[in-house]
């Protein structure tokens, strides 16, 4: 147990529906960042936020959304979803900025049908 | 933001060492090197970090020449449960600016 906590492990939806996905970061981590990883594909950073307030964006659609709440948890907002948002997303918590050392949890596994 | 290079898989013995290097030329004055291992359908997990020379812990070794423009994974005597894929990742040490940003990784196969 890596100490960070995703919600649900598993989901299935379908096209343009809108689903979300929780984050409980590590003990004591203000930082929270989610990841995307499509099969065998590598991983795409999508969005961080530290202390409740987002901080770095990377390539997160719109249809796609987060917010990080005062107990620090996070969550992940995919509406009109698409077959192509099938996935992996994965959260990982830092205390602050070490420079990579970050805990991941275990994922979400997103099936759009 | 510094761009990672990783050769695409490798593969090797049980007991043998496995050495994977990760280019990243336009490596950052402030930017540390991480590398973390990912199981199929499992999320990264961290194994080791450097700046520069040498880092060592219980699992693996990290070498980081005096330009940093490259770093080297080293895992002594590979069993068949480091068959993973393995990840280089360059983060900035930036207080308001941190990225993760993972390349395409090193897929290494362990046979027996």
């Amino acid at each position: 147990d890596s100490g960070v906590t995703q919600t649900p492990k598993h989901l299935i939806t379908a096209t343009g529906q809108r689903v979300t996905l929780r984050c409980s970061p590590r003990s004591g981590d203000l930082s929270v960042y989610w990841y995307q990883q499509s099969l065998d594909q590598g991983l795409q950073f999508l969005i961080q936020y530290y202390n409740g307030e987002e901080r770095a964006k990377g390539n997160i659609l719109e249809r796609f959304s987060a917010q990080q709440f005062p107990d620090l948890h996070s969550e992940l907002n995919l509406s009109s979803l698409e077959l192509g948002d099938s996935a992996l997303y994965f959260c990982a918590s830092s205390v602050e900025v070490t420079g990579g050392g970050y805990t991941f949890g275990s994922g979400t596994r997103l099936t759009v049908v | 933001l510094a761009k990672t290079t990783q050769p695409i898989s490798m593969d090797s013995y049980e007991g043998q060492e496995v050495n994977i290097t990760c280019s990243h030329n336009n490596i950052a004055t402030n930017d540390y090197i991480t590398w973390y291992q990912q199981f199929p359908s499992q999320g990264p997990r961290f194994i080791i970090q450097g700046y520069k020379t040498k880092v060592t812990n219980e699992v693996a070794s990290l070498f980081i020449p005096a330009d940093r423009k490259s770093s080297t994974l080293s895992l002594p005597r590979v069993s068949l449960s480091d068959t993973a894929v393995y990840y280089c990742l360059v983060a900035l040490a930036s207080y308001n600016t941190d990225k993760l940003i993972f390349g395409t990784g090193t897929r290494l196969q362990v046979f027996p």
